[in-house]
């Protein structure tokens, strides 16, 4: 149990709509980063916030975009659902921006048909 | 583009037996983490190691950091049914710390 909180934990959508996947971070932590996995692969890095500002991007498109609120919760928004978007998306926490040293929450399985 | 590289991608044994996996690459890490993940579930961190050449032990498992700071190794002493998931490095840089890079991981299945 890392204290990390995501809903859903499921979701089906369709392509073309738009999704919001939620995470809560650790008590204390203020740095929250995204990730997506696809099947049979490792996390992929999408981007980082570090209080309420946008701290990082990996190689993923505008239509995927995030926000950070006061209470350093988090949401990763994804317009234009395409198809290879399924995938378990991933939110892990950390004391700050500095720190190597992440807690995942259990994820949010996105199947898009 | 920073890619690590774990070995093997599958492995199977059967309970009591040692192994060893490893996660590769031609980058330096300023620290590299080890997780474990189970189907539909967030990785869960098992070490983080930040010097080269860094040993740690958890009870059976054994990690360790190459003195280049390139690679790692996860080494496992009589595993055990439990052991099973998924076993996943990742690595940070400097300048990028908590934007990991992650392997695409190695799956060990321990028969009882």
């Amino acid at each position: 149990e890392t204290g990390v909180t995501q809903s859903p934990t499921h979701l089906i959508k369709t392509r073309g709509q738009q999704v919001t996947l939620r995470c809560s971070s650790q008590s204390g932590h203020n740095t929250v980063s995204w990730y997506q996995q696809a099947l049979g692969q490792g996390p992929q890095f999408i981007f980082q916030y570090y209080r309420e500002e946008e701290n990082g991007r990996g190689n993923f498109p505008p239509r995927f975009s995030g926000l950070q609120f006061p209470n350093y919760s988090s949401e990763l928004n994804v317009n234009a659902l395409e198809l290879d978007d399924s995938a378990l998306y991933l939110c892990a926490s950390s004391l700050s921006a500095n720190t190597d040293t992440q807690y995942f929450g259990p994820g949010t399985r996105l199947t898009v048909l | 583009t920073q890619l690590l590289e774990q070995s093997p991608q599958f492995l199977s044994i059967q309970e009591g037996e040692n192994l060893t996996v490893y996660c590769n690459s031609s980058s330096v890490f300023s620290s590299l983490q080890w997780y474990r993940q189970e189907p539909g579930e967030g990785p869960v961190l098992l070490v983080t190691v930040v010097t080269g050449g860094e040993v740690k032990k958890l009870k059976r498992l054994t990690f360790q950091f190459g003195d280049a700071r390139k690679d790692s190794s996860l080494h496992i002493t009589a595993a055990q049914p439990g052991d099973t998931g998924l076993y996943l490095c990742a690595g940070a840089r400097w300048t990028n710390a908590g934007k990991s890079t992650f392997g695409d991981g190695t799956t060990l299945t321990v028969k009882p």
